[in-house]
């Protein structure tokens, strides 16, 4: 019954290393997104996904590289990790052409901790 | 630049008090909306205004969005424990799938 998943929640790993984040959903929307929520709670978009498509890149380090396989999954790939990269990252997914709404439906989160 | 100003950041009440959170722009958005976002969860919406004036009821919340599509506020009446967590109003503008989120206010409700 899990509308948004993400796989894992808690990920520990060393300065330098790379790493991949998972997001699924099953709700048929055709958008999705991934946010970064910095310790003071703020979330900020990085990348959102259109049917495969990347149609909101923010400023993001190019370290950072989302891919998505098809509209149900996408993944976020982070190479050479830094302390600051530490985080909570969500997932998240939509259905475009909701008019003005953009309701958007988040998954539990990624705790990411650079050591 | 932040578009969207959350008061209060925090808020602690008793059980059985009334509240309202406030959330400003300069800037107008087509859609406003409230999520609510518990410990080690992600943020769970809770209502889309899309209509200047408009106020919307969901059992003790009341959301209201300004007529100038800049501002929403969140009425909570007799707040409960159970009403504690982060809320967040995020706001789009035009027909962008971007959504720019405030700072959130921190709202715990004491038994």
């Amino acid at each position: 019954d899990t509308a948004v998943s993400q796989t894992p929640k808690y990920l520990v790993t060393q300065m330098g290393n790379d790493k991949s984040i998972k997001c699924e959903q099953n709700l048929g929307h055709d958008t999705m997104y991934w946010y970064k929520q910095d310790s003071k709670k703020f979330l900020k978009i990085m990348f959102s996904y259109n049917n495969k498509e990347l149609i909101i890149n923010e400023t993001v380090p190019n370290r950072f590289s989302p891919k998505s396989p098809d509209k149900a999954h996408l993944n976020l790939h982070i190479n050479s990790l830094e302390l600051g990269d530490s985080a909570v990252y969500f997932c998240a997914s939509s259905l475009r052409g909701s008019g003005r709404l953009n309701e958007q439906f988040f998954g539990p989160g990624t705790r990411l901790t650079v050591l | 630049t932040q578009l969207l100003e959350q008061s209060p950041q925090f808020l602690s009440i008793q059980e059985g008090e009334n509240l309202t959170v406030y959330c400003n722009s300069s800037s107008v958005f087509s859609s406003l909306q409230w999520y609510r976002q518990e410990p080690g969860e992600g943020p769970v919406l809770l209502v889309t205004v899309v209509t200047g004036g408009e106020v919307k009821k969901l059992k003790r919340l009341t959301f209201q969005f300004g007529d100038a599509r800049k501002d929403s506020s969140l009425h909570i009446t007799a707040a409960q424990p159970g009403d504690t967590g982060l809320y967040l109003c995020a706001g789009s503008q035009g027909g962008s799938e971007k959504l720019v989120f405030g700072k959130g206010t921190k709202l715990t409700v004491n038994p």
